[in-house]
């Protein structure tokens, strides 16, 4: 079976620093990969996604993402965080066949905290 | 559009007692999913459904059951409730954009949070 893994459990920052989440999955076809973020007491919101093309994909707030298919993996990037993306993010990886049969469905890594201080 | 709503948003309930979670969603998708979220495990997949009528288990399905008797709903119900079922229970529903090269992207309710004692 596909897994996700998160490196960091929780990351805490200043304000202004540089931030990169690391996330890695195993399955060795054809993948969409996904970040999500969770602001505290809010439900799940999409921060970027990647389905092909360029692997360098950006998303809202500044956030941007690197898929790496070698490595397997699709790191999280800002160059400098705010208080406000204090929030819990996890990154999620769907298989692609053709016909659809995988339903959408995602595999979720174990979410990373990140807490930055002003 | 409302997107994804859950009902209710917070519940205790006894172990052995039942409950059932209602999930809708006002924008005419067809696959429906439900997850549950435990602490430094993300979410897990519970069942989902890819259209009226139907549904699949998926990665922890025992002790839940689903039903999606109309399309803009789906249902996850707990039969006799144990403490580890104690989790928060995220909702979310997709659509396929490309059939030869299925595309999705899941919109999340705003979550349920059950205690069980």
């Amino acid at each position: 079976a596909q897994s996700v893994s998160q490196h960091n459990h929780h990351v805490i920052l200043s304000e202004a620093a540089s931030l990169e989440l690391g996330c890695n999955y195993s399955y060795g076809g054809t993948v969409n990969l996904f970040w999500y973020v969770q602001y505290p007491g809010q439900h799940l919101q999409l921060l970027l996604k990647y389905f092909s093309g360029d692997p360098l994909v950006k998303g809202i707030k500044g956030f941007e993402a690197e898929f790496i298919k070698s490595k397997f993996s699709f790191n999280l990037r800002k160059p400098s965080v705010q208080w406000s993306d204090t929030a819990e993010y996890f990154c999620a990886v769907k298989e692609t066949n053709a016909g659809g049969t995988s339903y959408g469905k995602l595999t979720f890594g174990q979410g990373t905290i990140l807490t930055v201080h002003p | 559009n409302a997107g994804v709503t859950q009902t209710p948003k917070f519940r205790v309930l006894k172990t052995g007692q039942s409950m059932t979670l209602l999930c809708a969603q006002d924008m005419n998708h067809e696959y429906m999913y439900w997850y549950r979220q435990d602490p430094g495990m993300g979410l897990r997949l519970i069942h989902y459904s890819v259209g009226e009528g139907t549904t699949a288990k998926g990665e922890v399905p025992d002790g839940y059951n689903v039903s999606r008797l109309k399309k803009q709903n789906f249902l996850l119900g707990l039969e006799s409730a144990a403490p580890s079922q104690t989790s928060v229970y995220f909702c979310a529903s997709s659509y396929l954009t490309d059939r030869v090269y299925p595309i999705y992207e899941q919109y999340f309710g705003p979550g349920t949070r059950l205690t069980v004692t």
